[in-house]
């Protein structure tokens, strides 16, 4: 089974700041990568998909890379602001399906 | 599109009854998957499908769970009896493409409490 890890568990840093959030899995065969926001109390939300053959992928302030070969990805925020508290969670499929295994999360938190 | 919409939003129940969850995927999608979330181990699939069909149970905890996809816009998860063990979030997903455009869109999920 795919195992996802995130690192660090828990953030917090003052607004304005850039920040990364990281990724590890341990299967490099895989269909995508996606990253996911959930607030408090709701549902996720897509951020970004990166295919198995790209790089990266950018949407507005955030950007996320993939490294197949080294099992990882980032997420990349561009000056952080206390409305992009939440927690930001990884998840691949397997090489078997498409059911998607998800890290624990990064719980973020940007302080005004 | 409405989104993947989810029913109830919350549920309380007693030990030992009955408890139907409800979704509607995004009109079109051909893949529906039911997940469930607690504290201790995250966001786990239960169960999905392919055009109504169950591709992969293998996360069903028991037998006391069942789910069923009788049409492309509507899926239901039930849980009988249900046990306090079983209070957590499920929530429910839906994707239109495979492979490596298999981007899935949550439901905003519903809160079991099981007492």
């Amino acid at each position: 089974k795919q195992e996802v890890t995130q690192i660090p568990a828990a953030l917090s840093v003052p607004e304005g700041e850039n920040l990364v959030l990281n990724c590890s899995f341990t299967d490099s065969a895989i269909y995508n990568l996606q990253w996911f926001r959930q607030d408090p109390g709701k549902g996720l939300t897509s951020l970004l998909l990166i295919q198995s053959s790209q790089r990266e992928q950018t949407s507005g302030r955030l950007n996320a890379s993939l490294d197949k070969s080294s099992g990882r990805s980032t997420l990349y925020i561009a000056a952080s602001q206390p409305g992009d508290s939440a927690t930001y969670l990884c998840a691949l499929p397997s090489n078997s399906g498409y059911a998607l295994n998800f890290g624990k999360g990064t719980s973020l938190l940007v302080t005004p | 599109d409405a989104g993947v919409i989810q029913s109830p939003r919350h549920e309380v129940t007693e030990m030992g009854q009955e408890v139907t969850l409800r979704c509607k995927p995004i009109s079109g999608h051909d893949y529906l998957f039911w997940y469930r979330q607690t504290m201790m181990r995250g966001l786990e699939l239960l169960i999905y499908f392919n055009n109504n069909v169950p591709i992969d149970d293998s996360g069903m905890p028991e037998d006391r769970f069942s789910a069923k996809m009788p049409n492309a816009s509507f899926s239901t998860l039930k849980i009988q009896p249900s046990e306090p063990r079983d209070s957590a979030v499920y929530f429910c997903a839906s994707s239109g493409l495979a492979g490596a455009d298999n981007e899935q869109f949550f439901g905003p999920g519903t809160r079991l409490t099981v007492l």
